[in-house]
């Protein structure tokens, strides 16, 4: 079945350092990707997304490209933040019949001053 | 809009109690979904509703899980009797369409805890 793999976490980064979580999918045709971050005590806010191959999804300084010849959708951020500390989760979702968002399992991000 | 709306925000409950956590969908989203996370199992999708009828419940752990939504604005999900193992965060989600390009809505979820 479809299926979404992640970076295990946590990935630990000092404020203003460059920032990729690794997010590579299984599926048997041509999903939708997003990202979904998780603030401490919160719920799933989605981040960016993309629903072609080649399209890029941007966000709060965010930004996802969907590679489909690596079936990839690596986030990346030039400079992160205090604030950026979360768990990121990479999701797939098809397009036919009652598709619903396959999620990974979530990286967390803990950025120190 | 007011985006998903989930209470309690946080219940506390006996062991053998019957728990009943409830969500608001936005409005004109045709499917509404409910997630349990846990540290140890992560994100897992319990059941969903497409304009208010079940489409799949595989995701329900157990008998004593139930969930209704008898009118596109409100759906519960139901707990009886409620067990220490169940304690986790409880979320609600909807989306709009089926169409591959919409993501989910997330409420802010239900923390559960059986004692």
């Amino acid at each position: 079945g479809d299926s979404v793999t992640q970076m295990e976490g946590p990935v630990t980064l000092s404020e203003e350092a460059f920032l990729t979580i690794n997010c590579t999918y299984t599926a048997t045709g041509y999903p939708s990707l997003f990202w979904y971050v998780q603030y401490p005590g919160e719920g799933l806010q989605l981040l960016l997304k993309a629903t072609k191959a080649d399209d890029k999804g941007s966000n709060k300084g965010f930004e996802a490209t969907y590679r489909k010849e690596t079936t990839s959708f690596h986030l990346e951020k030039g400079s992160v933040q205090v604030s950026d500390s979360a768990v990121y989760f990479c999701a797939l979702r098809m397009n036919s019949g009652y598709s619903t968002l396959t999620f990974g399992k979530g990286t967390m991000l803990l950025v120190s001053p | 809009d007011a985006g998903v709306i989930q209470s309690p925000r946080h219940e506390v409950t006996e062991m053998g109690q019957e728990v009943t956590l409830r969500c608001k969908p936005i409005s004109g989203h045709d499917y509404l979904f409910w997630y349990r996370q846990t540290m140890m199992r992560g994100l897992e999708l319990l059941i969903y509703f497409n304009n208010n009828v079940p489409i799949d419940d595989s995701g329900m752990p157990e008998d004593r899980f139930s969930a209704k939504m008898p009118n596109a604005s409100f759906s519960t999900l139901k707990i009886q009797p409620s067990e220490p193992r169940d304690s986790a965060v409880y979320f609600c989600a909807s989306s709009p369409h089926r169409g591959a390009d919409y993501g989910y809505t997330f409420g802010s979820g239900t923390r559960l805890t059986v004692v």
